[in-house]
This record gives structure tokens, C-alpha cells and sequence, in this order.
């Protein structure tokens, strides 16, 4: 099974910050099958990235997706109030095993 | 508008059934894979189990093999959840979910339901 493991923990910004946020697997993730979603307290998740930089229907384009292999990136451009939240990624890999990372929360500061 | 509405959430005791529904509309329900992921109470999120778009092909993680069965009804736009032999650590929002794609699975999830809670404790 792929672990992914997201870093940091907690992220402190400010809005109209930069983030970045990163997310590790423990073996080759295929760039076609890496996702990003959003989730807000009390809400379902929502996808924002797949494929590791395509954006969902609907998603504003500070949000960016980057990576290949081991390494991938969310990026938010500037931060904008509704942006505060848990982000998490997700993996599909070739043995139909499917994993999310431990999540990143992106707070005010 | 796609709508996922899950039902049949609630508290069972360990070793104890339950089956969770979800109502969907606003797409072809028919042509898209659907999925359950559950989220423990204030922890991340795990994916649970997959049924292709004509009901042929299931798939499970390890956690709950043998023990859930995922179904649909698509003349009734409605994918079911079967939970036996539950668990403490089943405890859980249980989130219906559609596949991106239209056909075949790709495993990104586009739409979520609200979430059933499912409580398993004695």
C-alpha cells in the first residue's frame, strides 16, 4: 500500500498569502492518479485537482497542482478567507489500492 | 444539480448489521462508478469500497473485506452499503461519492454526499 504523508501538519498564514503544500508517497504514484480535495468543518470534501494539475469544474485557478513521482504540490496563490481548511490528497495506485494523505490544515494567523 | 442523499446511519452494537442507502440524482446514475469513503470522528479520510457503473465489478479495502458488501439498484438510482460483523473502529461518517469519469472508474471523486454517522459501541 502507498503511504502519503503531508506536510506540515498545520500550516499559519495570513490572507493573501502564499501556500504550499506538499504531499510525499512512499513509492512512484503515476501523475494520473494523484488528487487534491478541500474540506471545510462540517462539510464533505471537495476535489479541487486530479491528475496532479488539472482543476476540478468550478475551482478558482490560485488553486494549482504540481509534481511527478514521489512529490507532489498544492498551490494556493493568495489566500482568500473561504481557503482556510483541511486539504488532503489522494493516490489511486496499480494494485486498485486507493490511500489519502493525513491531511494539511491551512489556518489564519 | 447532482444530489447523493445517505441514509440508515446510527448507533449498533459491536458485532451488529446495518445497511446504508444513498438516493442519487441529477446525472446518469447508471453510467458513472460510485464509492464510499468514511471519515472517523475528527480524524482523515479512508476510502471503503467501489461498485463499477453496471454493478459487475466491486472492489474493497482490507479494513472491511468480508465483512461490507457494496451494491446499486440503478433502476432506482440508489448504491447500497451491506456492514456486518461492525466494529468500534468502524465508527465513522459514511460519504456516498460518484466517480469523476462517465463509464469506467478513474477513482477521483467529484461529488459527495452529506455523510450518515454510523456509531458502533455497546
Amino acid at each position: 500500500e502507498i503511504v502519503l504523508t503531508q506536510s506540515p501538519g498545520t500550516l499559519s498564514l495570513s490572507p493573501g498569502e502564499r501556500a504550499t503544500l506538499s504531499c510525499r508517497a512512499s513509492q512512484s504514484v503515476s501523475s494520473s492518479y494523484l488528487a487534491w480535495y478541500q474540506q471545510k468543518p462540517g462539510q464533505a470534501p471537495r476535489l479541487l485537482i486530479y491528475g496532479a494539475s488539472s482543476r476540478a469544474t468550478g475551482i478558482p485557478d490560485r488553486f494549482s497542482g504540481s509534481g511527478s513521482g514521489t512529490d507532489f504540490t498544492l498551490t494556493i496563490s493568495r489566500l482568500e478567507p473561504e481557503d482556510f481548511a483541511v486539504y488532503y490528497c489522494q493516490q489511486y495506485g496499480s494494485s486498485s489500492s486507493l490511500t489519502f494523505g493525513g491531511g494539511t490544515k491551512v489556518e489564519i494567523k | 444539480e447532482v444530489q447523493l442523499v445517505e441514509s440508515g446511519g446510527g448507533l449498533v452494537q459491536p458485532g451488529g448489521s446495518l445497511r446504508l442507502s444513498c438516493s442519487a440524482s441529477g446525472f446518469t446514475f447508471s453510467s458513472y462508478a460510485m464509492h464510499w469513503v468514511r471519515q472517523a470522528p475528527g480524524k482523515g479520510l479512508e476510502y471503503v469500497s467501489a461498485i463499477s457503473s453496471n454493478g459487475g465489478s466491486t472492489y474493497y479495502a482490507d479494513s472491511v473485506k468480508g465483512r461490507f458488501t457494496i451494491s446499486r439498484d440503478n433502476s432506482k438510482n440508489t448504491l447500497y452499503l451491506q456492514m456486518s460483523s461492525l466494529r468500534a473502529e468502524d465508527t465513522a461518517v459514511y460519504y456516498c461519492v460518484k466517480d469523476l469519469r462517465y463509464g469506467s472508474a478513474l477513482y477521483y471523486f467529484d461529488y459527495w454526499g452529506q455523510g450518515t454517522l454510523v456509531t458502533v459501541s455497546s
